[in-house]
């Protein structure tokens, strides 16, 4: 079975300082990997997603992330954080099947002024 | 403008009622899900449909009904037998799920609070 692990519930970094927000994942086969943002109230909106092409994965709003096969992970960051990026943020994999995604429990990113 | 719409927003309940939340897309996405989410668990899958007029259990469909007539609706019903159902829900679709690599478009969810 497909699981994600997020490895903290929640970050706290300065404004203009770097983010990184920790993901390791657990699959029987090669994975479909993906990052999620969501303020507050609001439905879930695709920062970025890894499909077996390039390892190093390019998203909305300057995030990226690496997949690393041999770590089993896939930590999102970002050079700089803005005010704008507080927010839930989730990592997810695809089950292989038609029955969706599964999710992490979250990472909620605190910016700091 | 494309995109999925969840109503309402915001719902109350009494103990004891069914009641129904609606989700429409008009992304031409044969695939539907509906999620529920509560604090600090992420995002649960209660059921899904590839197909109209087809659906499965998910991982949590107890207490909960959907049908799935039409390609651009999927509505929820969560029933009296759900035992604690205040929780934020969320319908998403997608492209037919032939790729495992297909992302799900999500609405912007129903907060369903039971009185």
């Amino acid at each position: 079975a497909q699981s994600v692990t997020q490895l903290d519930s929640h970050v706290s970094v300065s404004e203009g300082t770097p983010v990184l927000l920790r993901c390791n994942y657990s699959s029987s086969y090669s994975p479909s990997l993906f990052w999620y943002v969501q303020h507050p109230n609001k439905g879930l909106q695709l920062l970025l997603k890894y499909t077996s092409a390039a390892t190093l994965v390019k998203g909305i709003n300057g995030f990226e992330a690496e997949f690393k096969k041999s770590e089993t992970s896939f930590h999102l960051t970002k050079p700089s954080a803005h005010m704008s990026d507080a927010a839930e943020y989730f990592c997810v994999v695809n089950r292989g099947g038609a029955d969706g995604l599964t999710f992490g429990k979250g990472t909620h990113l605190i910016i700091q002024p | 403008d494309g995109g999925i719409t969840q109503s309402p927003k915001y719902l109350f309940r009494k103990e004891g009622q069914n009641v129904t939340l609606s989700c429409e897309q008009n992304l031409n996405h044969d695939a539907m899900y509906w999620y529920r989410q509560d604090p600090g668990q992420g995002l649960r899958l209660i059921y899904y449909s590839q197909i109209v007029n087809d659906f499965q259990k998910g991982d949590i469909a107890e207490g909960y009904s959907v049908s799935r007539e039409k390609k651009e609706s999927f509505p929820l019903t969560v029933t009296s037998a759900q035992k604690n159902p205040t929780a934020f829900y969320l319908c998403a679709s997608s492209l037919p799920t032939s790729g495992s690599d297909n992302e799900q478009f999500f609405g912007p969810g129903t907060r369903l609070t039971v009185l």
